[in-house]
């Protein structure tokens, strides 16, 4: 099946740093989320998108919708050690109710 | 307000032996979906349940079949397992109609021998 090209796969920052990652897809996406995963859990939703150009935030956590509908990027300000985890992105088609997720960003954060 | 919950939280199986996973939605959710996560990799949409039957099905084998009962839970059943149906079992549910994104349990850790 169709994965999203999400890049960096992998991130090492200090505490404090800011990260920012990235996903984009061949395909319009109408909708673009944001999750974060843990070992041995299921993926949390963090922010949801809904229009082209969007911008949204969650507290540290900021993503936009890319304006050409096939991109979307996630920044953590101020990063703290309970960051630490995966983030997917996920984008679903119009008329489909099914996620394309991306690889994977996994973030390390040294206190 | 339970969450997606999902059972067993982890299984071994034998190769050719046959699944079932079992998923209860979020509370006032109707739409089941499941997805496959192999280890290192985003999760892969397998299929997803609505009104008790299949709408939606991702590139996977016949050998993947579902079930959604009255109350909106599901299962998920695999035949003839192989080494490759090793991975994280996920299941995902939503309101049908709605723009609401959709919410995961932990999943199901499934081993095969």
């Amino acid at each position: 099946g169709q994965q999203l090209n999400q890049s960096p796969q992998s991130m090492f920052i200090q505490e404090g740093e800011d990260v920012s990652m990235n996903c984009t897809s061949s395909s319009i996406f109408n909708t673009w989320l944001w999750y974060k995963q843990d070992p041995g859990e299921g993926p949390v939703l963090l922010i949801a998108l809904y229009k082209a150009g969007e911008l949204t935030s969650n507290g540290r956590l900021t993503a936009q919708f890319g304006i050409t509908r096939k991109d979307s990027f996630l920044n953590i300000s101020a990063s703290i050690p309970s960051d630490v985890g995966i983030y997917f992105c996920a984008g679903r088609r119009t008329g489909a109710n099914n996620l394309f997720f991306g690889t994977g960003t996994r973030l390390t954060v040294i206190p | 307000d339970a969450g997606v919950t999902q059972s067993p939280t982890h299984l071994i199986k034998t190769r050719g032996q046959q699944v079932t996973l079992r998923c209860s939605p979020k509370s006032g959710h109707d739409t089941v979906s499941w997805y496959q996560q192999a280890l290192g990799q985003g999760p892969q949409f397998i299929f997803q349940y609505y009104e008790e039957e299949e709408r939606q099905r991702g590139n996977f084998p016949d050998r993947f079949s579902g079930h959604q009962f009255p109350n909106y839970s599901s299962e998920l059943n695999v035949n003839a397992l192989l080494l490759g149906d090793s991975a994280l079992y996920l299941c995902a549910s939503s309101v049908r109609g709605s723009n609401q994104p959709q919410h995961f349990g932990d999943g199901t850790r499934l081993s095969i021998l």
